[in-house]
């Protein structure tokens, strides 16, 4: 069956524009889970939804980053008024359920963003 | 707070050797630990879930085990091959966090 989907797969952007990044989780999948991958860094957790709630926010970098999701499916990360240090490759993750313990992740294939 | 390592950060093997991945985390109280791989520009695939109550888990080549009392965790991969070739990462879950080490590159000399 069809795995995580993001969209864009690469976005340039100039410092100061909005942009938003789209994630298709696995079908039938309630957990969602964005990270980013900066250049030289770990994986860094933004945050995680159970159907469209977000129990767990504190990752977000800060409040010029958002996210929704709707209809328990596609969630979207929103970024206002980029900037230079916002350029990463932005991870989306689905999982069957947050529960304990977790479950397995299955991640899509980024979106690289750059800001310019 | 959660610490997680991956040493060696980088490594280059010749093809065919057995190998060895460490993971070592600061807080014991985990929920399980995945191990991924990275390609280059690709997302991360899973290789293995361990639950916080295994010890250890195995994929074909692949075996990993967990010793949560010491923090430490091994991915070991045999017979490599030039496929293998990625970066590879620990990552451990609690409250529904998933912290991530920052991985190891494995080159493998064809």
């Amino acid at each position: 069956g069809a795995g995580v989907s993001q969209s864009p797969s690469n976005k340039v952007t100039e410092k100061g524009k909005d942009v938003e990044l789209r994630c298709d989780p696995i079908s039938g999948h309630t957990a969602l889970y964005w990270y980013r991958q900066s250049l030289g860094q770990g994986l860094e957790f933004l945050i995680y939804f159970q159907g469209n709630s977000a129990p767990d926010k504190s990752g977000l970098p800060s409040d010029r980053f958002s996210a929704e999701r709707t209809g328990g499916s596609v969630s979207t990360l929103t970024i206002q008024r980029t900037q230079q240090e916002d350029s990463a490759v932005y991870l989306c993750a689905s999982s069957l359920a947050v529960g304990l313990p977790p479950g397995e992740q299955y991640f899509g294939p980024g979106t690289r963003l750059t800001v310019t | 707070k959660q610490e997680v390592t991956q040493i060696p950060a980088a490594l280059s093997v010749p093809e065919g050797e057995n190998l060895v991945l460490n993971c070592s985390f600061t807080d014991s109280a985990i929920y399980n630990l995945q191990w991924f791989r990275q390609d280059p520009g690709k997302g991360l695939t899973s290789l293995l879930l361990i639950q916080s109550s295994q010890r250890e888990q195995t994929s074909g080549r692949l075996n990993a085990s967990l010793d949560k009392s010491s923090g430490r965790s091994t991915l070991y991969i045999a017979a490599s091959q030039p496929g293998d070739s990625a970066t590879y990462l620990c990552a451990v879950n609690r409250d529904d966090k998933i912290i991530f080490g920052k991985g190891t590159r494995l080159h493998i000399l064809p």
